[in-house]
């Protein structure tokens, strides 16, 4: 029962470098969103995809990269990180853009 | 364009008392779907309930009952008799069903419940 699995859970970086999030589900889900929490900021979508080779931007997806190649994994990129991007990263996955999304447990980015 | 505004950043309240969390949405489509997210201080979300556009009957469920008006553009989630383990934050979502639909979250609203 792994659901959605991101790695890593915790990651520092200097301002500048480059990262990747990798976010794994095995439910077969169509759908997959990249959302970053923000203390008083909610949850805010950076980058969806619809299904497998598709992307999208969301409400915040400057500064982000992402890529869907296989169904099962949803990749998030940062290309040179900033510490505006210092952040709760979630992934989600749903089956549906109707049904219920099921979270990952979140990496938590800082970058100094 | 959808929105989710939880007015209610933070509320306190004593163990056993009733509280009701507001939430207001905005949507241009008729068909559309409302749900609620918990967060406890662990940090993982929580599905709690989803609802769509065409059932305004409104739920319960343990302690925990949701009230949807469209009238007022409303789904509002009460939980009665509150205890310690409800304190957390806890987020209203929507999304519509158009051709670039996506879940849009509130911006949460925490609550703590003192024993």
């Amino acid at each position: 029962n792994a659901g959605v699995t991101q790695t890593p859970k915790f990651r520092v970086l200097k301002t500048g470098q480059s990262m990747t999030l990798l976010c794994a589900q095995d439910m077969n889900h169509e759908y997959m969103y990249w959302y970053r929490q923000d203390p008083g900021m909610g949850l805010r979508l950076i980058h969806y995809s619809v299904g497998e080779g598709t992307t999208a931007k969301g409400e915040v997806p400057d500064g982000y990269n992402v890529s869907r190649l296989k169904k099962q994994n949803f990749l998030l990129g940062l290309e040179s990180a900033a510490p505006s991007q210092t952040s709760v990263y979630f992934c989600a996955s749903s089956w549906a853009d109707y049904t219920e999304a099921f979270f990952g447990q979140g990496t938590r980015l800082t970058v100094v | 364009a959808q929105k989710v505004t939880q007015a209610q950043t933070e509320i306190s309240v004593v163990e056993k008392e009733d509280v009701t969390l507001d939430c207001v949405y905005e949507t241009r489509d008729t068909t559309y779907y409302l749900f609620w997210y918990k967060q406890p201080p662990s940090g993982e979300l929580v599905f709690l309930i989803r609802r769509n556009s065409f059932d305004e009957q409104n739920e319960i469920s343990g302690r925990y009952s949701w009230n949807f008006q469209k009238s007022t553009s409303s789904f509002n989630f009460t939980i009665t008799a509150s205890q310690v383990v409800d304190s957390a934050v806890y987020f209203c979502a929507l999304t519509d069903t158009g051709a670039n639909s996506k879940l849009t979250f509130g911006k949460g609203i925490t609550l703590s419940v003192r024993p």
